[in-house]
C-alpha cells in the first residue's frame, strides 16, 4: 500500500522559511516523479512543484519560482520542499503527491496517490 | 503557461441525475488530462486519467471524454457519495495546472 506522510508545517512569519518533508513507502520511490500541491483555506488546488525520479529535473509554478526548492533523497524515500521568503498568500495545506511514473513521460505524470497534507500558516 | 477553466463553477443536482462538467485548456493538451474528486475535509482522489481512462476502483458511473482543448466529466445516476468538488488537471506540460473546480451539491 502506498503511503505518503508529510511533516514540517506550522506557523511562520512573513519572510521566514520552512522545510516540508514527505516520507514515502509502498512503491519503488526512485521510479516516480513527486509533486507538491497546495490548497489555500476554502480554495482550489494549486500545483506547486515537481521533481523527476532521479532528482535531476525540477519544475515550479510561477508564484513560487525562485523562493521554493524541491529536492529528494532516494536513499531515504523522502521528498522535500524548502520554502523561503514566505508570504501570507503561501498559507495553505501542502500535499505531497506521487506521479504514476516518470516526469519525462507525459503519459505518467498524473497524480495517483496523495498524502494527508500539512498546514503552513504564514502570519505575523 | 496553460490555463484551465471549468464550467459550471457549481451545480445542484439530485440523486439519480446525470451530471456533466466541462474543462477547457487554453491550448491543446492532447489527452493529458486528469480528473480528481475532493470531498470536504478529505484528500483529493484520482478518478480519471488520459481524459477517459477510469482509475482502478472508481465506479463505472463516472466517465470522461475529450481531447485537445475541451473535455467533459460525466456522472451517470448521481449517488449521495458523489457530492464533492471536481478538478481537472493538465499534465501535458509544466506547470501542471488545475482547473478552479466544480462543486456538486444536493438540490
Amino acid at each position: 500500500e502506498v503511503q505518503l506522510v508529510e511533516s514540517g508545517g506550522g506557523l511562520v512569519q512573513p519572510g521566514g522559511s520552512l522545510r516540508l518533508s514527505c516520507a514515502a513507502s509502498g512503491f519503488t520511490f526512485s521510479s516516480s516523479a513527486m509533486n507538491w500541491v497546495r490548497q489555500a483555506p476554502g480554495r482550489g488546488l494549486d500545483w506547486v512543484s515537481g521533481i523527476t525520479g532521479s532528482g535531476g529535473g525540477t519544475r515550479y509554478a510561477d508564484p513560487v519560482s525562485g523562493r521554493f526548492t524541491i529536492s529528494r533523497d532516494n536513499s531515504r524515500n523522502t521528498v522535500y520542499l524548502q520554502m523561503n521568503s514566505l508570504r501570507t498568500e503561501d498559507t495553505a495545506v501542502y500535499y505531497c503527491a506521487k506521479a504514476k511514473g516518470a516526469m519525462s513521460t507525459a503519459g505518467t505524470r498524473y497524480l495517483d496517490n496523495w498524502g494527508q497534507g500539512t498546514l503552513v500558516t504564514v502570519s505575523s | 503557461d496553460i490555463q484551465m477553466t471549468q464550467s459550471p463553477s457549481s451545480l445542484s443536482a439530485s440523486v439519480g441525475d446525470r451530471v456533466t462538467i466541462t474543462c477547457r485548456a487554453s491550448q491543446g493538451i492532447s489527452n493529458y488530462l486528469a480528473w480528481y474528486q475532493q470531498k470536504p475535509g478529505e484528500v483529493p482522489k484520482l478518478l480519471i486519467y488520459a481524459a477517459s481512462t477510469l482509475q482502478s476502483g472508481v465506479p463505472s458511473r463516472f466517465s470522461g471524454s475529450g481531447s485537445g482543448t475541451e473535455f467533459t466529466l460525466t456522472i451517470n445516476s448521481l449517488q449521495p457519495e458523489d457530492f464533492a468538488t471536481y478538478y481537472c488537471q493538465n499534465y501535458y506540460s509544466a506547470p501542471f495546472t488545475f482547473g478552479p473546480g466544480t462543486k456538486v451539491d444536493i438540490k
